[in-house]
């Protein structure tokens, strides 16, 4: 499974678009992203995943680079709410049994 | 709302004691994992399961066992408990393998329960 580099923390404006990158500059063709958040030592929680096109469910939207060696999830309006650790993982859907998650990017909403 | 519970949500207990932290869900997934977790650090999986009587460890070693005789429960079980098995507790679960497949949406979407904080004193 390819790596991915996320920035260890970001601040958003409550209300504004929270824009949070991912480089995996050494996706494989069949390799999906996907993206979950964990709130407060909550489990984590599946937000979305796409392969090469851009994607949008009631949570937020994904954005995949036309080279796919990055991504951006997109809350549109952050709320408190929304402050959590943000993980970005790229995997194929064969493989181990295992998914991987690193220290991801730690969201903080500002009201 | 949460369809995979875990039980108890935090435990503090001494040394030697035996405990077992339950997880149940009601999705009728084949598929059901543990994860442990230290504060501020990366998950790790410790044991995974894709079936009834069928039960893996993961790519963490770990002192406990885990058992699956009915599909909607997953306990893993600490025989004697250490100060080094405090962490936090996350038991997942999923429709498919992780290892679906080509093509298969649902892969790799983990459905976890709110953790179980166990300190042992």
């Amino acid at each position: 499974d390819a790596k991915t580099t996320q920035p260890p923390s970001m601040d958003c404006a409550e209300g504004r678009a929270a824009n949070l990158p991912c480089n995996h500059s050494t996706i494989s063709g069949n390799e999906y992203v996907y993206w979950y958040r964990q709130i407060h030592s909550q489990g984590p929680q599946y937000i979305i995943h796409g392969l090469k096109n851009n994607e949008t469910n009631e949570m937020a939207s994904l954005i995949i680079t036309e080279d796919r060696k990055s991504s951006t999830l997109i809350l549109p309006h952050a709320t408190l709410r929304d402050t959590a650790v943000y993980y970005c993982i790229v995997r194929g859907q064969t493989g181990a049994n295992n998914l991987f998650f690193g220290t991801g990017t730690r969201l903080t909403v500002i009201p | 709302e949460a369809d995979i519970y875990q039980t108890p949500r935090y435990l503090v207990i001494g040394t030697g004691k035996k405990i077992t932290l339950e997880c149940s869900q009601t999705m009728g997934h084949d598929k059901m994992y543990w994860y442990q977790q230290d504060p501020g650090m990366e998950l790790h999986l410790i044991h995974y399961s894709y079936g009834v009587n069928s039960t893996e460890k993961g790519d963490l070693s770990s002192e406990s066992t885990v058992s699956r005789i009915r599909t909607e429960h997953f306990p893993l079980t600490l025989e004697s408990a250490r100060p080094s098995h405090t962490s936090q507790y996350l038991c997942a679960s999923s429709e498919y393998p992780l290892a679906g497949g080509p093509g298969l949406r649902g892969a790799n979407v983990l459905t976890f329960g709110a953790g179980s904080r166990l300190t042992v004193l």
